[in-house]
């Protein structure tokens, strides 16, 4: 089982819709998760940080369950500038390299 | 407050040469990590280096690559005797010390013909 898995996409949503993508990871002893955004040959950007409790940034929320040992992120009322790839990253201690899925792609469509 | 700055942004070598990459942390980052992006593929992890110090290298290849970061100046990538598999996007994050959010540099995208 690798690391860190992602359903690649795409998911192909309309304007306006709400979207949920999932991660899941193996090394129960992870502490730290997070969502990037990475833009078709741009680097990835920091979208949200998921502790224990989840969080929610605007139309976006993450969630992370242990038990199963997986993370969420949805975004709801999708914008055509949405669109781009999601990535999930796990650490299993601070300062230490983050384990990335492969990405999973959204296009928003007018 | 500049962010993480890498360069070049594209640098092209031809086979056998060797190709430098930098990467220059965020204002008060003292932690580095370098990061390649193969076409089509994720992140993987290459080196997370410390000022004068490499903690963790399981992600290097064994050979033609190194890493430094210096007391002064950027953290350097050093590929010798590039070959076409090399060709990626090379990406430097860097971390504040004693805390674990990563910034990502706009990388190096080196193509080895």
């Amino acid at each position: 089982r690798k690391e860190v898995e992602q359903d690649p996409g795409p998911f192909n949503v309309p304007e306006g819709a709400t979207v949920a993508f999932n991660c899941t990871y193996s090394n129960s002893a992870s502490q730290s998760f997070f969502w990037y955004r990475q833009d078709c040959r741009k680097e990835p950007k920091l979208l949200m940080s998921v502790y224990s409790s989840g969080n929610e940034d605007g139309r976006f929320t993450a969630q992370l369950n242990r038990a199963s040992q997986y993370i969420s992120l949805l975004i709801r009322d999708s914008k055509l500038s949405d669109s781009a790839t999601y990535l999930c990253a796990v650490e299993s201690s601070g300062n230490t390299p983050l384990v990335f899925g492969k990405g999973t792609r959204l296009s928003v469509i007018a | 407050n500049a962010g993480v700055m890498q360069n070049p942004r594209h640098l092209v070598r031809r086979r056998g040469q060797e190709a430098r990459l930098r990467c220059s942390p965020m204002k008060g980052h003292s932690h580095v990590y370098w990061y390649r992006q193969l076409p089509e593929e994720g992140l993987k992890f290459m080196v997370y280096l410390q000022k004068e110090n490499i903690i963790d290298e399981s992600g290097m290849p064994k050979e033609r690559f190194s890493a430094e970061f210096p007391k002064e100046g950027p953290s350097i990538l050093r590929i010798q005797q590039v070959v076409r598999g090399d060709s990626a996007a090379y990406f430097c994050a860097s971390s504040p010390a004693q805390t674990d959010t990563q910034y990502f540099g706009p990388g190096t995208r080196l193509t080895v013909l």
